[in-house]
């Protein structure tokens, strides 16, 4: 079974910190993987996804991808209080996306 | 990036009624498109995959008499939730690509409320 496991949290950053995400999954048939913001009430937005090992940047987000441990992370820097939302990890399996739970992310000004 | 409209954003209607959802691709060719639902606080299920002029694909669980899913078009799919009972009212989303492999854009959600 296809899984994507996400601590719920939620994390609390100060306004200016770097926020860690963390993800895992199941299964090694995905071989990309997606972060989503979804603010309360609205639909995801993509963030970034990733796919080769190693560390992928895009302004002040950083997605992690370590296929061996099955672990994927995002980073955050400088974080503000308009980051805080909930992040959604998740896997590409076939043309589907497995989602985690979601981590909510508390940015404190 | 590329647009995904749905229609409505929000819908109250009384039990036994049949809601209908658009999702509307509006500058590519959406060759597969994705219905979830999520509730409160949870993440999103996908109920069925939609590819263009074919039956839907539902995930298990999911009832087809009661989901129903229509992609007639390369821009529209439109899913009604028929008989709506209150344990039906959710956040419906769906996501749209124009290819394997590449990443789905979601609309703006319906929230659907179930009186």
């Amino acid at each position: 079974q296809k899984e994507v496991e996400q601590n719920s949290g939620p994390l609390s950053v100060p306004e200016g910190a770097i926020a860690s995400l963390n993800c895992t999954y199941s299964d090694r048939g995905s071989q990309s993987f997606f972060w989503y913001r979804q603010y309360s009430g609205k639909s995801p937005e993509l963030i970034m996804f990733i796919y080769s090992n190693g560390d992928k940047e895009d302004g002040r987000f950083t997605a992690q991808l370590n296929k061996a441990s099955q672990y994927v992370s995002l980073l955050i820097r400088d974080s503000q209080p308009s980051d805080s939302a909930t992040y959604l990890c998740a896997g590409e399996y076939g043309n589907k996306l497995v989602f985690g739970a979601g981590t909510i992310l508390r940015v404190k000004s | 990036g590329a647009v995904v409209s749905q229609h409505p954003s929000r819908v109250i209607c009384k039990s036994g009624t049949s809601v209908k959802i658009e999702c509307r691709s509006l500058d590519f060719q959406a060759t597969t498109m994705f219905w979830y639902r999520q509730f409160p606080k949870k993440s999103l299920m996908l109920m069925a995959t939609s590819n263009e002029g074919s039956k839907a694909t539902y995930e298990q669980g999911v009832e087809k008499d009661k989901f129903l899913i229509n992609h007639a078009s390369l821009t529209l799919s439109t899913l009604t939730v028929t008989s709506a009972h209150p344990e039906d009212s959710s956040f419906y989303i769906c996501s749209a690509s124009d290819r394997v492999g590449t990443e789905a854009f979601f609309g703006q959600g319906t929230r659907l409320t179930v009186v």
